[in-house]
């Protein structure tokens, strides 16, 4: 099934610890996001990649760092967690226009403790 | 600053018409997107207006005014499973989307 695969899908970590969250596209879309949804507020671009090798930052980048190796994964990560970037995070992708709009993986929701 | 306004809450009865209204402002404009986020799961889209007018899929419309940084988007006959929250977005001049902080659309039997 053509989409957008996340994980994992929910994670509890420790403040101060490294985690990455996974992302995987097998619609050969060369544009991806990351994105936070917290209550109240609209989704936020933490880092994004208009084409494999190329990665630009965000509205919120601070504490986030990502990668773009190849067309499929564009793994997401946090050097160190702090509680504020407890959220559910959601990647998504896009082709060249824009009549399709994005597609969004299922999202990971994570808690720092 | 960007901005994209939209009521936090709305009801509606089953096989009735809502109408969610979205206003925006921001530096520059490529096209504007809503899309549906039932609760625990991802946003969907929905529809993309670039020019001024309407664009109708099925039971849902959505209609742009650029000038007045004005969309709304029409939900007709009304189901129970249309409960869920409407995002309003808007592609400014970098590209980049814009996003509302959404819409909680209850429908009531």
């Amino acid at each position: 099934i053509a989409g957008i695969t996340q994980a994992p899908t929910s994670q509890i970590l420790a403040a101060g610890r490294r985690m990455t969250l996974r992302c995987t596209q097998d619609m050969r879309h060369n544009a991806m996001y990351w994105y936070r949804q917290d209550l109240g507020l609209g989704l936020r671009l933490i880092h994004y990649s208009n084409t494999a090798g190329t990665t630009g930052k965000g509205e919120v980048p601070d504490g986030y760092s990502v990668s773009r190796a190849n067309t499929d994964d564009f793994p997401l990560t946090l050097a160190s967690a702090v509680p504020s970037q407890t959220s559910v995070y959601f990647c998504a992708s896009s082709d060249q226009g824009d009549s399709n709009g994005y597609t969004f993986g299922s999202g990971t929701r994570l808690t720092v403790v | 600053g960007q901005n994209i306004d939209q009521p936090t809450e709305m009801t509606a009865t089953e096989g009735a018409i809502v109408q969610i209204n979205c206003t925006y402002q921001t530096s520059g404009f490529n096209g504007l997107f809503w899309y549906q986020q039932h609760a625990g799961e991802a946003p969907t889209f929905l529809s993309y207006n670039v020019l001024d007018g309407l664009e109708e899929k099925g039971r849902f419309s959505s209609f742009l005014s650029r000038s007045k940084g004005y969309s709304y988007l029409l939900l007709k006959e009304l189901q129970m499973k249309d409960s869920a929250s409407y995002l309003c977005a808007v592609k400014d001049s970098n590209y980049q989307l814009i996003w509302g902080a959404g819409t909680k659309l209850i429908i009531k039997p």
